[in-house]
């Protein structure tokens, strides 16, 4: 079974301030995404990175692809307050296999 | 373009009685289907997926059931619920890409007493 760890697990930080979250793993993903959750509902997609070295950005968010296609992060520029959820990080197989292996999660909260 | 619903949104039961969730999806055929789970703010545990009407693979072994009775529609079910299926449930669907990006519904929140 391949697993995503994400880190931090939980993230409080103030307005304006910038923050990376990680997303790793022993294993190699064809692609991963990064998905954003607020409470009661299901989770959004923000992005997909498929191919290694990748990165993309979205206004103030980067996301990268590690080179190996083991890992990912996410930066956020300037922090608001509309940032603020569960941040998921999800790897697919590929290859015809179709399921997501979902991370552990960051919850982030920005502070005004 | 596509959409897709879940019913219903809460859900409070006592221990043994039956579950059944449901879920539809819009605007496109042939969707791979998936039922998650997911603890209190934490990650996504798959229960279940589907890749086409009948065919159900069940990721965890556990209390639960799925069905895909048609195309575009997924059920969750249960005979007997335990206290342990408490929690937020997810039904998604993707287009079978090699990327496999999902889209969610709004999710059930499952309350075994």
């Amino acid at each position: 079974t391949q697993l995503l760890e994400q880190s931090p697990q939980f993230l409080s930080i103030q307005e304006g301030e910038n923050l990376t979250v990680y997303c790793n793993s022993s294993s190699v993903f064809s692609s991963l995404q990064w998905y954003r959750q607020e409470p009661g509902e299901g989770p959004v997609l923000l992005v997909t990175v498929v191919t290694g070295g990748e990165v993309k950005k979205l206004k103030r968010l980067t996301f990268q692809f590690g080179d190996a296609r083991k890992d990912s992060s996410l930066h956020i520029t300037a922090a608001q307050p509309g940032d603020t959820g569960l941040y998921l990080c999800a790897g697919a197989e590929g290859f015809g296999n179709e399921k997501l292996t979902f991370g552990t999660g960051t919850r982030l909260t920005i502070i005004p | 373009s596509q959409t897709i619903h879940q019913w219903p949104a809460t859900l409070v039961q006592p221990v043994g009685s039956p579950l059944s969730l449901e879920c539809t999806v819009e605007g496109t055929s042939n969707p791979n289907l998936y039922w998650y789970r997911q603890a209190a703010g934490r990650g996504l545990q798959l229960l279940f997926y589907s890749v086409g009407i009948g065919q159900i693979s069940s990721e965890v072994p556990q209390n639960l059931s799925a069905s895909r009775p048609q195309d575009r529609q997924f059920i969750l079910s249960s005979k007997k619920l335990l206290l342990s299926d408490s929690g937020f449930y997810l039904c998604a669907w993707s287009a079978g890409l090699l990327t496999g990006e999902l889209f969610f519904g709004e999710g059930s929140r499952l309350t075994v007493l």
